[in-house]
């Protein structure tokens, strides 16, 4: 199965901060790469798919960038409403896996 | 508007079954493939499996394979999970998903996902 990671594994950041999160893949997986996020006792929401492509709906300070095994997550301006744990997903095989997420709070 | 609304979770004993059920609406369940991710109480997503849209394929993580069986309904619009020799690692709450293509056709996400049904594996 192909192994995801995340750095880093949270972070603390301010009300307007430009924050980047990095996912690796244990094989290039080329742009088969979704983004989600995720508050507390709440389901998972998708923000990105196929590396760089914004959700219908999702702000545009969002964005995605990379291919093969390196992708970044950038929030350019952080939001209160940003403050969630962030998830990388492959969707290269049918087998997928999720990275094991980066969580942003307050500073 | 498309909703998934899990049920049948609970608290079980190590080594017995339970069933869960997602109820599909606002979109034809028969034309995408769907989805079961769990999340361990403070823990990450875990994939758990994925049934294709015309049950043609099913594939399950290392760690469920073998006791646990995705299947669906389309008649009924419903999505299952059945678990079988329950562990207590199995604790956790279950979500379903839609899977959704992109307009190109290749990549895959999970664009709609349920609340939630939690399953607790103790004595």
């Amino acid at each position: 199965d192909i192994q995801m990671t995340q750095s880093p594994s949270s972070l603390s950041a301010s009300v307007g901060d430009r924050v980047t999160i990095t996912c690796r893949a244990s094989q290039s997986i080329s742009s088969y790469l979704n983004w989600y996020y995720q508050k507390p006792g709440k389901a998972p929401k998708l923000l990105i798919y196929a590396a760089s492509s914004l959700q219908s709906g999702v702000p545009s300070r969002f964005s995605g960038s990379g291919s093969g095994t390196e992708f970044t997550l950038t929030i350019s301006s952080l939001q209160p409403e940003d403050f969630a744990t962030y998830y990388c997903q492959q969707s290269y095989r049918n087998v997928v896996t999720f990275g094991p997420g980066t969580k942003v709070d307050i500073k | 508007q498309v909703q998934l609304v899990e049920s049948g979770g609970g608290v079980v004993q190590p080594g017995r079954s339970l069933r869960l059920s997602c109820a599909a609406s606002g979109f034809t369940l028969s034309s995408y493939g769907m989805h079961w991710v769990r999340q361990a109480p403070g823990k990450g997503l875990e994939w758990v499996a994925v049934i294709f849209y015309d049950e043609s394929n099913e594939y399950y993580a290392d760690s469920v394979k073998g006791r646990f069986t995705i299947s669906r309904d389309n008649s009924k619009n419903t999505l299952y999970l059945q678990m079988n020799s329950l562990r207590a690692e199995d604790t956790a709450m279950y979500y379903c998903a839609k899977e959704s293509l992109d307009s190109s056709g290749f990549y895959k996400t999970l664009d709609y996902w349920g609340q939630g049904t939690l399953v607790t594996v103790s004595s």
